[in-house]
């Protein structure tokens, strides 16, 4: 059974300091998606990432993917305070044989003025 | 282009009601997927369906059901329900799920 864990579960970080969010996923997987999630709100995507070595950027948050490693990580540059919700990784379950997606556990990021 | 849509918003139910909850996906999209988040937690995938044919089920018990219909909207049913799926409820539209709508919060109580 695919195990997707993400850590820290939670952040509390001051503006302008960089900080990165690790997920580490237990078995073979051909995609990984970032997404963020505002309290009481639904997901939004961030970042798929396809390949091994892929790394995608948007704005402060850089997610890259080390398929060798089982690893991805999203990078967070000079926090702001929009920047505050829950993150979550996602992998894909090729083994499923379908498009199932398991989630990790979140992490949830404050930032601090 | 409207996204995914959700009814209902919020829902409450008394233990061992049944309950039905709707998703239109995204124009053009074939595929819908049902996801259960309960609160402080990841979201769990429950079904997909692909061409109105169940493509997977998750993890869940049989008081659990869904189809799709010729548009490819969706339906979530859940019998007999208990304390603990009080959830958000997610559809996402698109292979890989990859767009999410708003949810549904369903509270038993």
């Amino acid at each position: 059974e695919l195990k997707v864990e993400q850590n820290p579960l939670f952040l509390s970080m001051q503006e302008g300091k960089n900080y990165t969010i690790y997920c580490n996923y237990s078995t073979t997987s051909d995609r990984l998606y970032w997404y963020r999630q505002d309290p009481g709100k639904s997901l939004e995507s961030l970042f798929v990432l396809l390949s091994n070595g892929a790394v995608k950027q948007e704005g402060r948050l850089m997610a890259s993917l080390d398929t060798k490693a089982r690893l991805s990580t999203l990078h967070i540059t000079a926090a702001v305070h929009d920047l505050s919700a829950t993150y979550f990784c996602a992998v894909d379950d090729t083994n499923f044989g379908n498009e199932k997606l398991t989630f990790g556990t979140g992490t949830r990021l404050t930032i601090i003025p | 282009d409207a996204g995914v849509t959700q009814s209902p918003t919020h829902l409450i139910k008394t233990r061992g009601q049944h309950v039905t909850l709707r998703c239109s996906p995204i124009s053009g999209h074939k595929s819908v997927s049902w996801y259960q988040q309960v609160l402080g937690q990841g979201p769990q995938f429950i079904f997909q369906y692909y061409e109105k044919e169940e493509r997977g089920r998750g993890n869940f018990p049989d008081r659990f059901s869904a189809r799709q219909f010729p548009n490819y909207s969706s339906e979530l049913n859940v019998n007999a329900l208990l304390l603990g799926d009080s959830a958000l409820y997610l559809c996402a539209s698109g292979r890989w799920a990859q767009y999410f709508g708003p949810g549904t919060r369903l509270t038993v109580t």
